[in-house]
């Protein structure tokens, strides 16, 4: 079964400042995607960003990048020069490049302060 | 392109009544998929379409939740009868193309659902 960990419940950043989420999973597949989702308060989840397991390189979308670390089966998101619309819920997921089932972790609540 | 819908968008009830959520997934996406998300946590798989066929409802509670997914487009979820923990957010999501890992699911807006 495939878990996911996100070890951080809460973080807070200044605004314009960078702040890195965690996020962890466990696996024995090869093969598999990654998202990072984002929840406004009250509104609905987007994708924020993904990677493929088979790539080395880092995605990065402007301000959001990753840092995939296939062995130590971790990827964090890094947000660049924060904006007070990057407050959130942030969600980690897996999902099985032969599967069509999303495993979500339990979701850092960022919030971006002024 | 229109996005995923859900309503009602709210709902409150008192335990023992029945409720029921629809879904309108994004024009020509396979699968479908209802999450249930208690405030403070990460969306619970409750079931998944892919056309109009069941491929996991493993975690729903089968005494009480029931879904549907006629002629594999729009689905409905139901609840009956509904207890006090069954208080959350139920997210509906859709999926292109089953098999393609790379797409990522689109989610609806959400019902925030209120038991009293």
């Amino acid at each position: 079964a495939q878990t996911v960990t996100q070890s951080q419940p809460e973080m807070s950043v200044q605004e314009a400042e960078t702040v890195t989420l965690s996020c962890t999973y466990d696996t024995s597949e090869n093969n598999y995607y990654l998202f990072w989702y984002k929840q406004p308060p009250s509104r609905q989840m987007i994708l924020v960003i993904r990677q493929e397991a088979y790539k080395q390189q880092n995605a990065t979308e402007n301000r959001f990048s990753v840092n995939f670390q296939k062995a130590a089966k971790s990827f964090s998101l890094k947000i660049s020069d924060s904006q007070l619309g990057d407050t959130a819920m942030y969600f980690c997921a897996f999902v099985k490049v032969t599967g069509n089932q999303f495993y979500f972790g339990t979701g850092t609540s960022l919030t971006v302060i002024p | 392109e229109a996005g995923v819908a859900q309503s009602p968008r709210y709902k409150i009830i008192e335990k023992r009544q029945s409720v029921a959520f629809w879904c309108n997934p994004i024009s020509g996406h396979a699968t479908l998929y209802w999450y249930q998300q208690i405030l403070g946590q990460g969306p619970k798989l409750l079931i998944q379409f892919q056309n109009n066929g069941v491929v996991d409802d493993s975690q729903l509670p089968k005494d009480r939740f029931s879904a549907e997914r006629l002629k594999g487009v729009d689905s409905t979820l139901k609840i009956q009868p509904a207890k006090l923990e069954d208080s959350a957010v139920y997210l509906c999501a859709s999926r292109e193309v089953p098999g393609v890992a790379y797409n990522e699911q689109f989610f609806g807006p959400g019902t925030r659902l209120t038991v009293l």
